[in-house]
């Protein structure tokens, strides 16, 4: 699997749009960008998935860039309950493969 | 629909001991994972079994570390003896065979082992 470069750290304020970047430029061209995220105490959760287009579904919204080297995962309305850390993986899709690679993620803590 | 499910939460032992994790995954699901994850890092993968058949075993420790999973539903992984340096989480997850429509994993709230 591709390696992926997160920011550390980020705050975001109650109420706003929480963006965390996400780059991936070795990623190949059969390799899905997939983001978990993972609240204290518990396992990671899936959030999203996407191979080139952006997508949305009830938790966020992932879009990826044209040349697919960088994502962003949004949340668009981010409440205290987001924070976690989050991470994000290139991965080949679904094939029941050989599990996730996790880097260190990103912390992101919604200030109230 | 009950989740992946793990025991004990917490434990507490002496190094040296032995220790045993269990994990129940998912109904149906054919693939089951068990990661490591230290404190501040991200989940490492540790074995991935495939029904009963461990697929992937190339990180999990062999001196020390045991898995198995017996008429491929549930699994156990056992330290033995623990030294010190595995202190930490153990993840167990699992997956429908080919990965699903998403391809997610599920996790299971994990295993919290200290060792004194």
């Amino acid at each position: 699997d591709a390696k992926t470069t997160q920011p550390t750290s980020m705050d975001c304020a109650e109420g706003r749009a929480a963006n965390l970047p996400c780059n991936h430029s070795t990623i190949s061209g059969n390799e899905y960008v997939y983001w978990y995220r993972q609240i204290h105490s518990q396992g990671p959760q899936y959030i999203i998935h996407g191979l080139k287009n952006n997508e949305t579904n009830e938790m966020a919204s992932l879009i990826i860039t044209e040349d697919r080297k960088s994502s962003t995962l949004i949340l668009p309305h981010a409440t205290l309950r987001d924070t976690a850390v989050y991470y994000c993986i290139v991965r080949v899709a679904r094939g029941g493969a050989d599990g996730l690679t996790f880097g260190k993620g990103t912390h992101l803590i919604i200030q109230p | 629909e009950a989740g992946v499910v793990q025991s004990p939460r917490y434990k507490i032992i002496e190094k040296k001991q032995p220790v045993a994790f269990w994990c129940n995954p998912i109904s149906g699901h054919n693939t089951l994972y068990w990661y490591l994850q230290n404190l501040g890092q991200g989940p490492e993968l540790l074995i991935r079994y495939e029904n009963e058949e461990a697929v992937d075993d190339s990180q999990l420790p062999k001196d020390r570390f045991s898995a198995e999973r017996l008429k491929g539903v549930d699994s156990t992984l056992k330290i033995q003896p623990a030294e010190l340096g595995d202190s930490a989480v153990y993840l167990c997850a699992s997956s429908p065979l080919a990965g699903g429509p998403t391809g997610e994993l599920f996790f299971g709230e994990g295993s919290r082992l200290t060792v004194l």
